[in-house]
């Protein structure tokens, strides 16, 4: 059963800190989605990539947060330097295909930043 | 832009009845619309999507959904609702005009009575 993962599961960290979320896509998969979930603003997407290229960042402060794919295998989201206003969950969703495809979400990481 | 109204932020059911969540979206064209369900600290799965064709769409757990063009609106219904199906429900809209970047609902969260 192929899943996307996510770690860490949860975070704790200081405003000012770094913070990097690694995702897992499914193999296979060849588009990785970012999202951030909150109460206030719901399910916001933060940038998506396909074939390892970033092909929208505008949900994305650019001024502190930053997505990469190194590889096919791993797509990392960092915040630097947090702040509380980015406490939140964050999403990874994997998919196949050219658009539209369906989207497999990981289990989240639930950030903190006090 | 496109946009999705969802417009009932807590629906409560008793167990055994039948269900219907709404779903409105704004978008000139055709779009791509999906359900998708989430349980208490879990992503996010799809229930069903629409792309084209037979305006009635059948998905997983026995939901459907029915795409009304003259009325914008995807609504999710199931005949008979279990107490499993208890969880929040996204609408979420996609076209081809933002490369497929879906926009998601704020959701409906279902409480399901014994």
């Amino acid at each position: 059963d192929a899943r996307v993962t996510q770690t860490p599961r949860d975070k704790v960290t200081e405003m000012g800190q770094e913070v990097t979320m690694r995702c897992q896509p499914i193999l296979g998969h060849n588009t990785v989605f970012w999202y951030r979930q909150t109460m206030m603003q719901g399910l916001e997407l933060l940038a998506y990539f396909r074939n390892r290229a970033p092909l929208d960042d505008s949900g994305m402060p650019k001024d502190r947060f930053s997505a990469e794919m190194p590889d096919a295998t791993l797509a990392t989201l960092k915040i630097q330097p947090s702040e509380p206003r980015d406490s939140a969950v964050y999403f990874c969703a994997s998919g196949f295909g050219t658009g539209a495809e369906t989207q497999y979400f990981g289990p989240g990481t639930r950030l903190l930043v006090l | 832009a496109q946009s999705v109204t969802q417009p009932d932020i807590h629906i409560t059911v008793s167990e055994g009845a039948s269900l219907e969540l709404r779903c409105n979206y704004s978008y000139g064209a055709t779009p791509y619309l999906f359900w998708y369900v989430q349980s208490p600290g879990q992503g996010l799965q799809l229930l069903l999507k629409y792309f084209s064709g037979d305006t009635l769409v059948q998905g997983i757990k026995g939901f459907e959904a029915e795409f009304k063009r003259s009325q914008s609106s995807f609504n999710l219904r199931k005949p008979s609702v279990h107490w499993s199906d208890a969880a929040e429900y996204f609408c979420a809209v996609g076209n081809r005009g933002s490369n497929y970047k879906l926009t998601f609902g704020k959701g409906t969260l279902l409480t399901v009575n014994p």
